[in-house]
């Protein structure tokens, strides 16, 4: 059974600040994987896909990795702004079908 | 754009009692699915539909039920609601273009006493 694992769990840090979430996996034939953001109340927004075969991939101050071997995606948040507060959470694929999430990391940042 | 809407967005429930979770799509998806999310576990998978008129269970279906309407709908249904089952409920639906790609409703944060 695929397990995703989420450190920390929760994160304060103060606005500017370059930080890393990070993502790992017990498995690692997976088809992709996902990062989303999901603010307090609401449903999961998709910022970034990186495909198996990928080793990156980036959307403005927003840059996840992937390394398929070690079982580990980072993403890497430059220039943290208050607007970035949010929850963020991992999710692998297999088979391009079922999502198998982390349990998140809640993020804070001080203005 | 609607993209995938729930209802209700709350709900509070007796134990034993019954209830069905809406969710539709504009979006034309052929996949949809039912997610649930407890504190610090993330979102575990219950059902999913990868097409009309097919459904298959995911990581945690017992206590729940599906019905595929048609493309663009999706409910979930709860026969005789347990505490076990208080919850958010989130639906989403994905399209066949590859990109693998899971758009999400707002969820339903359900109570059952």
């Amino acid at each position: 059974k695929q397990e995703v694992t989420q450190i920390p769990a929760a994160l304060s840090v103060p606005e500017g600040e370059n930080l890393v979430l990070n993502c790992s996996f017990t498995d690692s034939a997976i088809y992709n994987l996902q990062w989303f953001r999901q603010d307090p109340g609401k449903g999961l927004t998709s910022l970034l896909l990186i495909q198996s075969s990928q080793r990156e991939q980036t959307s403005g101050r927003l840059n996840a990795s992937l390394d398929k071997s070690s079982g580990r995606s980072t993403l890497y948040i430059a220039a943290s702004q208050p607007g970035d507060s949010a929850t963020y959470l991992c999710a692998v694929s297999y088979a391009g079908n079922m999502l198998t999430f982390g349990g998140g990391t809640r993020l804070m940042v001080k203005p | 754009n609607a993209g995938v809407t729930q209802t209700p967005k709350f709900q509070v429930l007796k134990t034993g009692q019954s209830m069905t979770l809406q969710c539709a799509q504009d979006m034309n998806h052929n996949s949809m699915y039912w997610y649930r999310q407890d504190p610090g576990m993330g979102l575990r998978l219950i059902y999913y539909s990868a097409s009309e008129g097919t459904t298959d269970k995911g990581e945690v279906p017992n206590g729940y039920n599906v019905s595929r309407l048609n493309k663009r709908e999706f409910s979930l249904r709860l026969e005789s609601a347990a505490p076990s089952q208080t919850s958010v409920y989130f639906c989403a639906s994905k399209n066949r273009d590859g990109k693998n790609i899971q758009y999400f409703g707002a969820g339903t944060r359900l109570s059952v006493l």
